[in-house]
């Protein structure tokens, strides 16, 4: 099956730095990678996502790059402000057959004033 | 708006009671829910997969008979969490997939079991 790994566990950041964090899978198959921001006791709530046919999507001040080849996907946050600290977790599957998502362990990420 | 409901948020109970979990899709069909786990800190741990009108499908290490799935409907599954005990205790999502693809998941607001 799907293992997602991801790096780091835990970011500081400065206010208005920039924040990445990284994730790599093991199923070649894989073509679907969701990004989820996970605020204390909320639930997760998809803030991005990319599909296998394209290496780079970008929304206002987030973005994800994807390497096939290299089965890695990242998600780059700019002008990063308070507000954007949380937990934040990587998926992937298999697109077209409701197939569970596989999550990595999750990035804490703080954002220092 | 949320596309997916749970409830109750939150429930507290003696060990040895059994607790049920609703995960409703609000605007749109699910033949396929899934329920996760998360303890503090821990990223969220699939559960099992639900089915409309066929039995669960469960992850390996996830007793079924102390979990019990029921996707009675097109918008409804449920988890009961039977004889529930103190280490059962902990963050319990579904989630629906929708959209193009079916991949996109939507989850619920989450429901925090504490077993006394």
């Amino acid at each position: 099956g799907e293992n997602v790994e991801q790096h780091p566990s835990t970011l500081s950041v400065q206010e208005g730095d920039s924040a990445v964090i990284k994730c790599t899978y093991s199923d070649s198959a894989s073509n679907y990678f969701p990004w989820y921001k996970q605020e204390l006791g909320k639930r997760p709530q998809l803030i991005i996502d990319i599909r296998s046919n394209v290496g780079e999507k970008k929304d206002q001040r987030i973005a994800v790059t994807l390497n096939k080849t290299a089965k890695h996907f990242s998600l780059h946050i700019t002008e990063t402000q308070p507000e954007d600290s949380a937990v934040y977790f990587c998926a992937a599957t298999l697109s077209g057959s409701a197939r569970q998502l596989t999550f990595g362990s999750g990035t804490q990420l703080t954002v220092l004033p | 708006g949320a596309v997916v409901s749970q409830h109750p948020s939150r429930v507290i109970c003696k060990s040895g009671t059994s607790v049920k979990i609703e995960c409703r899709s609000l605007d749109f069909q699910a033949t396929t829910m899934f329920w996760y786990r998360q303890f503090p800190k821990q990223s969220l741990m699939l559960m099992a997969t639900s089915n409309e009108g066929s039995k669960a499908t469960y992850e390996q290490g996830v007793e079924k008979d102390k979990f019990l799935i029921n996707h009675a409907s097109l918008t409804l599954s449920t988890l009961t969490v039977t004889s529930a005990h103190p280490e059962d205790s902990s963050f319990y999502i579904c989630s629906a997939p929708r959209g193009q693809g079916w991949e996109t998941q939507y989850f619920g607001p989450g429901t925090r079991l504490l077993v006394l």
